[in-house]
């Protein structure tokens, strides 16, 4: 079974840029997380998707960050303008329910100069 | 609101000796609880899972883990540890709606 897919490894942008991440989830799980892991802590949930809906954002900074999984299937996670304090690695994660194992992806490593 | 401590930032151990790793949690109703392991460059593994049931639940890789209600702790234990378990541990709870919250993480640094 294929594992959670993310687009890029790596990105090195400039602050005042704008990224998009990319996921694709493991073949049928309904939920999918985007987590950001900041250098030195634990991950932290941004936007939760139940199919194409958004069940939390709360922790989404919403004036620069906006997240959409059209089909409920694949994600695209976008940061615009990216600030330094946007640098860490952005995980995606999906599950086949709630509750259930989160499975994650290798993850993004955004760099903002 | 949900938290995740764990004490240990760092903990190095000389290979074939016992770990234990420390978990405390704050949530209010029953606890789903997960152990997860992290190698550099690479996304999160799960070691194991509390759900209900038997208190001492039994991961990949020789790892398990005790679930204690009375101290609010789900300590991650391996009787012998090998160098390839250098990594980084992540404790977590699953809150309301299947949303983790992770601890800190412990950094786990295998001597040989």
């Amino acid at each position: 079974e294929a594992g959670v897919a993310q687009s890029p490894r790596y990105k090195i942008i400039e602050k005042r840029q704008s990224v998009a991440f990319w996921c694709n989830p493991i073949s049928g799980h309904a939920t999918l997380y985007w987590y950001q892991q900041i250098l030195g802590q634990g991950p932290k949930l941004l936007i939760q998707f139940q199919n194409n809906g958004v069940v939390d954002d709360s922790q989404l900074p919403k004036d620069r960050f906006s997240a959409e999984r059209l089909k409920g299937v694949d994600s695209t996670l976008k940061i615009q303008p990216a600030k330094l304090e946007d640098s860490a690695v952005y995980l995606c994660a999906s599950s086949l329910g709630v509750p259930d194992t989160q499975y994650f992806g290798p993850g993004t490593r955004l760099t903002v100069l | 609101a949900q938290s995740v401590t764990q004490p240990d930032i760092h903990i190095t151990v000389s290979e074939g000796a016992s770990l234990e790793l420390r978990c405390n949690y704050s949530y209010g109703a029953t606890p789903y609880l997960f152990w997860y392991v992290q190698s550099p460059g690479q996304g999160l593994q799960l070691l194991l899972k509390y759900f209900s049931g038997d208190t001492l639940v039994q991961g990949i890789k020789g790892f398990e883990a005790e679930f204690k209600r009375s101290q609010s702790s789900f300590n991650l234990r391996k009787p012998s540890v090998h160098w390839s378990d250098a990594a980084e541990y992540f404790c977590a709870v699953g809150a309301g709606g299947n949303k983790l919250v992770f601890g800190a993480g412990t950094i786990l640094r295998v001597k040989s």
